[in-house]
């Protein structure tokens, strides 16, 4: 099976701030990396799928980038409305999918 | 607009079953895979188990494995897990959401794109 992990599994941060949440799979899963924001009591969203493809609707300040085992989501200015949890998900197994433990980034 | 609706959750004994609903709308249900993903308190998401848009293939996490089966009605909309021997592990959030599959430069990639907000299931004596 395929695991994942994120660094950090959290973080504070002011508004303004630029933030990079790195995950990490335990063998290549080449470009097939999703990431998801939850905000709580709320559904997850996703913003990036296929490693770096942003959703549509997503705020271009999200980027992801990586392949193979290392990942990244980068937030260039960080919002209010972003202080969330994010999470990153290995579609390569397909359609058995694995999320990530999350990463929680909250108001410095 | 397309929406995800769960419900069926509740209060049960360990070892007792449970059966959620996901009711589809705005969408073709019936061209689309399905999973459910839980939550359980103040932890992550795992994922539990997922259907093909004909309900020819089920797959599940090996935490539910036995235990769980998925299942859909495509001439109502509506997607089911069927929750049997449950145990306090299982208490969690559990959503439903649709599997979607875009071509990225020739390949294919697979993701949720449309979420349900949840129904809640506690297992407790």
């Amino acid at each position: 099976d395929i695991q994942m992990t994120q660094s950090p599994s959290s973080l504070s941060a002011s508004v303004g701030d630029r933030v990079t949440i790195t995950c990490r799979a335990s063998q290549s899963i080449s470009s097939y990396l999703n990431w998801y924001q939850q905000k709580p009591g709320k559904a997850p969203k996703l913003l990036i799928y296929a490693a770096s493809s942003l959703q549509s609707g997503v705020p271009s300040r999200f980027s992801g980038s990586g392949s193979g085992t290392d990942f990244t989501l980068t937030i260039s200015s960080l919002q209010p409305e972003d202080f969330a949890t994010y999470y990153c998900q290995q579609s390569y197994s397909t359609p058995v999918f694995t999320f990530g433990p999350g990463t929680k980034v909250d108001i410095k | 607009q397309v929406q995800l609706v769960e419900s069926g959750g509740g209060v049960v004994q360990p070892g007792g079953s449970l059966r959620l609903s996901c009711a589809a709308s705005g969408f073709t249900f019936s061209s689309y895979g399905m999973h459910w993903v839980r939550q359980a308190p103040g932890k992550g998401l795992e994922w539990v188990a997922f259907i093909r848009y004909d309900g020819s293939n089920k797959y599940y996490a090996d935490s539910v494995k036995g235990r769980f089966t998925i299942s859909r009605d495509n001439s109502k909309n509506t997607l089911y897990l069927q929750m049997n021997s449950l145990r306090a592990e299982d208490t969690a959030v559990y959503y439903c959401a649709k599997d979607i599959i875009v071509v990225v430069q020739r390949s294919y990639y697979y993701y949720m794109d449309v979420w349900g907000k949840g129904t809640t299931v506690t297992v407790s004596s």
